[in-house]
């Protein structure tokens, strides 16, 4: 079984719906990110959680949200979801200082009509 | 505000050539870390960073960091088609255990 798992794994939706994506970890770390990845734009940073009661805005939050539900599960949420947010999203894990990389889920595409 | 800046973005290679790509980043950071990701796969470490002078090698990569330049190399020795993928250059935004700063990604496509 994956150390990382993200569900769904492809999601095509519509302009204006609300979209749920999950991650759950089975390594035990504490840290916890989303990442939003375009062609040629490289991993954008959209939230990250130190624990359970930290949450933190990364480089690109506007429009989406998070919930870290315990240790191991971190959800992503767009309230309205537009075309622009049509990409690939990865969830990563992350020690407490990071002496091991971060070790990122399978990624989710999301496709936005 | 960190920034991560990789060149180059495309590199198209023959095998057996010799090649390097670089990484700069904008301000202090003693940490940084290497990523390869195959198309439509998720991101795979390579690397890992701690130190200024430190250099790690695994078959034909090698990374090293200079912290008091900021900038990192990936050399790759005698190119191989299985190395035909996207890596990506990562940097601490603001000290151990923070979140990454990611490159734009250098796109290595290895021919005959």
């Amino acid at each position: 079984d994956a150390d990382v798992t993200q569900t769904p794994r492809n999601r095509i939706t519509k302009t204006g719906k609300r979209i749920m994506l999950e991650c759950s970890q089975t390594k035990g770390h504490d840290r916890m990110y989303w990442y939003r990845q375009d062609p040629g734009l490289g991993l954008q940073l959209i939230y990250y959680s130190f624990d359970v009661k930290d949450i933190n805005k990364g480089e690109i939050s506007d429009g989406y949200s998070v919930s870290r539900q315990a240790q191991a599960k971190f959800s992503l949420s767009l309230e309205s979801a537009i075309p622009n947010q049509t990409a690939l999203y990865f969830c990563a894990t992350s020690d407490f200082l990071q002496i091991q990389p971060q070790h990122f889920g399978d990624g989710t595409r999301l496709s936005i009509l | 505000e960190l920034k991560v800046e990789q060149n180059p973005l495309f590199l198209s290679m023959q095998e057996g050539k010799n090649y390097t790509i670089y990484c700069n980043y904008s301000t202090t950071s003693d940490r940084l870390y290497w990523y390869r990701q195959d198309p439509g796969k998720s991101l795979e470490s390579l690397f890992v960073l701690l130190s200024n002078g430190a250099v790690k090698q695994e078959g034909r990569l090698m990374a090293s960091l200079d912290t008091k330049a900021r900038l990192s190399t990936l050399h790759i020795t005698a190119a191989v088609h299985d190395l035909s993928a996207t890596y990506f250059c990562a940097v601490d935004s603001g000290g151990a255990g923070t979140a990454l700063i990611f490159g734009k990604g250098t796109t290595l496509s290895v021919s005959s």
